[in-house]
This record gives structure tokens, sequence and C-alpha cells, in this order.
């Protein structure tokens, strides 16, 4: 199975600040990676696919980078709608399987 | 607009069965790969299963093989996921969400999501 690390694993921030989420897979998955937004209480929100991507609707302040191993999320101007849980996931090779996860807090 | 509504979770015995449905609408379901993912409380996200557009394919996660069955009927626009032999760790919330083919769907990623429906086991 493809283990997927996020880090980190929490951070706080303060509105309009510059945010970045890194995301390392254990082995090369080319591009095929996505994204995911999870408010408290809330449904994940598909935001990135194919590394970068952006889903239909999703701000232009998020942007996802990478390939092979290493991938990023960047969220340029924070807002605080942004406060949330963001997931990396490939879906290079089943099982399909999720990072564990980091935790945006704005300050 | 695209809408997936889960329903059929609440509390089971350990060994026993549920059967979650996800209501689609807004989309042509039959044209779509679909998707199982479970969350337990204050965990991250696992996926479960995926059926193919036609049901012809399915894949699981080992945890659930030979005791999940993820299946649809495509002229109800619904999902299913049959839940067999249950246990404490298959507490979580369930989400169906809807799939993008890519490279002849050798690859599919996430689009849209449901609200989710909540299965406990216990005693």
């Amino acid at each position: 199975d493809i283990q997927m690390t996020q880090s980190p694993s929490s951070l706080s921030a303060s509105v309009g600040d510059r945010v970045t989420i890194t995301c390392r897979a254990s082995q090369g998955i080319s591009d095929y990676l996505g994204w995911f937004q999870q408010k408290p209480g809330k449904a994940p929100k598909s935001l990135i696919y194919a590394a970068s991507i952006l889903q239909s609707g999703v701000p232009s302040r998020f942007s996802g980078s990478g390939s092979g191993t290493d991938f990023t999320l960047t969220i340029t101007s924070l807002q605080p709608e942004d406060s949330a849980t963001y997931y990396c996931q490939q879906y290079n090779s089943y099982p399909l399987t999720f990072g564990g996860g980091t935790k945006v807090e704005i300050k | 607009e695209v809408q997936l509504v889960e329903s059929g979770g609440g509390l089971v015995q350990p060994g026993g069965s549920l059967r979650l449905s996800c209501a689609a609408s807004g989309f042509i379901f039959s044209s779509y790969w679909m998707t199982w993912v479970r969350q337990a409380p204050g965990k991250g996200l696992e996926w479960v299963a995926n059926i193919q557009e036609d049901g012809s394919a399915k894949f699981y996660v080992d945890s659930v093989k030979g005791r999940f069955t993820i299946s649809r009927d495509n002229a109800k626009n619904s999902l299913y996921l049959q839940m067999n032999s249950l246990r404490a760790e298959d507490t979580a919330v369930y989400y169906c969400a809807s799939l993008s083919c890519i490279n002849r769907c050798s690859k599919v990623y996430f689009q849209q999501w449901g609200l989710g429906t909540l299965v406990t086991v216990s005693s």
C-alpha cells in the first residue's frame, strides 16, 4: 500500500498569510493526487485533482503542485473561511489512501 | 445541482448487518464510478470501496473484503453498501462520492461528496 504523509499535522496562521501544506507519498504516484478540505462536522469537499487542477468553484487562492512523491497545497492569502482540515489522497493504485490531515487554524 | 444523500446508518450490534444507500441526483449517475469513504470519530478519511459505472468492476480495502459489498442500481440512481459481520472498528460516518475517470478509467478521482451517515457498532 502507498502511505501518504502530510506535514505539518496542524498550523496556525493569520488572515492574509501564505500557507503551505506538504504531502509525501511512499512511492511515486505521478500526478495522481487529490486535495480535500473538511470543516468540523461537515463532509469533505474536493479542492484539487491531478495534483494541480482546481475543481470547479474552488477559489484561485488555492493551488497545488508536485509530481512523483512530493506535493504541496498552497493557500496564497488565508481567509477566515479556510479554517479546516486538509487531506491529500493518492489514486495511482489500490487501495486508495489518504494522508493523516493538516488542521489549519486562524490566529 | 449535484446531490448525494446517504441513508441507512444507525446503531447495530457487533456481528450484525446494515445496508447503506446513497441517492444521487443532478448528474447522469450511470456514467460515473462511485465510491464509499468512511471516517471514524475524530479520525481521518479511509477509502472503503469503488464500483464501476455498470457495476462490473469493484474494489475494496482489505479490512472490509468478504464482509462489505458495494452495488448500484442505475435505474434508481442509487448506490449501496451492504455491511455484514460488523465490528466495533467499523464505527464511522460513511460518505458516498462520485468519481471521474482518466486514462480509460485506470485512474479515478473524487468529485462530489454526500453528507454522510453514521454507523455505530456497539453492544
